[in-house]
């Protein structure tokens, strides 16, 4: 079946310390790649995508995403955190040919002041 | 520009009782979207529209759910003889056409409890 998963539920950081977060996706062929961010009292919102092209895909507000195809990875990075980075964020994946876009169970960042 | 807007915000009902909740997409956006989110899970597709028609139902968990589109705008998600389970936080999300049809848009959803 397609899923996604995300590797932590709950992440921890001190501010300017460095974050990854998981994502892999099941195998189904090919995928546009989502990683939507959800503020504290604000909707969901896109952070960054990846349809094609050059693997490492820049968002907002300093974030970047890696797709390793071979790994079936998607993983969301950003080198020096802030407070208001605290937020859910959520791995998504909408594989060619379908419809439904299917969402990673989240994660949860709480960044330290 | 508005956004997606939901309505209610929140809703408590007894079990066993109808409800309907409301989507309103961002003007111009011809796909719209429902989820759940159930507490410590991730959204959950429930259905697709494409203008008016659904192309898919598959995330619908069963037959006391349904949803329609009129206008190509407003949609309205109804859950008959609700249960305990179907206590949740349900988004709607819409989408352009062209290019950035694939960027969903969320409302701030309306949050469900049965008792």
């Amino acid at each position: 079946a397609q899923s996604v998963s995300q590797h932590n539920h709950h992440v921890i950081l001190s501010e300017a310390a460095s974050l990854e977060l998981g994502c892999n996706y099941s195998y189904g062929g090919t995928v546009n790649l989502f990683w939507y961010v959800q503020y504290p009292g604000q909707h969901l919102q896109l952070l960054l995508k990846y349809f094609s092209g050059d693997p490492l895909v820049k968002g907002i507000k300093g974030f970047e995403a890696e797709f390793i195809k071979s790994k079936f990875s998607f993983n969301l990075r950003k080198p020096s955190v802030q407070w208001s980075d605290t937020a859910e964020y959520f791995c998504a994946v909408k594989y060619t040919g379908g419809f439904k876009t299917i969402f990673g169970a989240g994660t949860r960042l709480f960044v330290k002041a | 520009g508005a956004g997606v807007s939901q309505s209610p915000s929140n809703k408590v009902t007894e079990k066993g009782k109808d409800v309907e909740l409301r989507c309103d997409p961002i003007s111009g956006h011809t796909a719209l979207y429902w989820y759940r989110q159930s507490l410590g899970q991730g959204l959950e597709f429930l259905i697709y529209f494409q203008g008016n028609s659904a192309p898919d139902k598959s995330g619908l968990p069963s037959d006391r759910f349904s949803a329609e589109r009129t206008g190509g705008s407003v949609s309205t998600l109804t859950i008959q003889r609700t249960q305990q389970e179907d206590s949740a936080v349900y988004l709607c999300a819409s989408s352009p056409p062209g290019r950035n049809q694939e960027t969903q848009y969320f409302g701030p959803g309306t949050r469900l409890l049965v008792l």
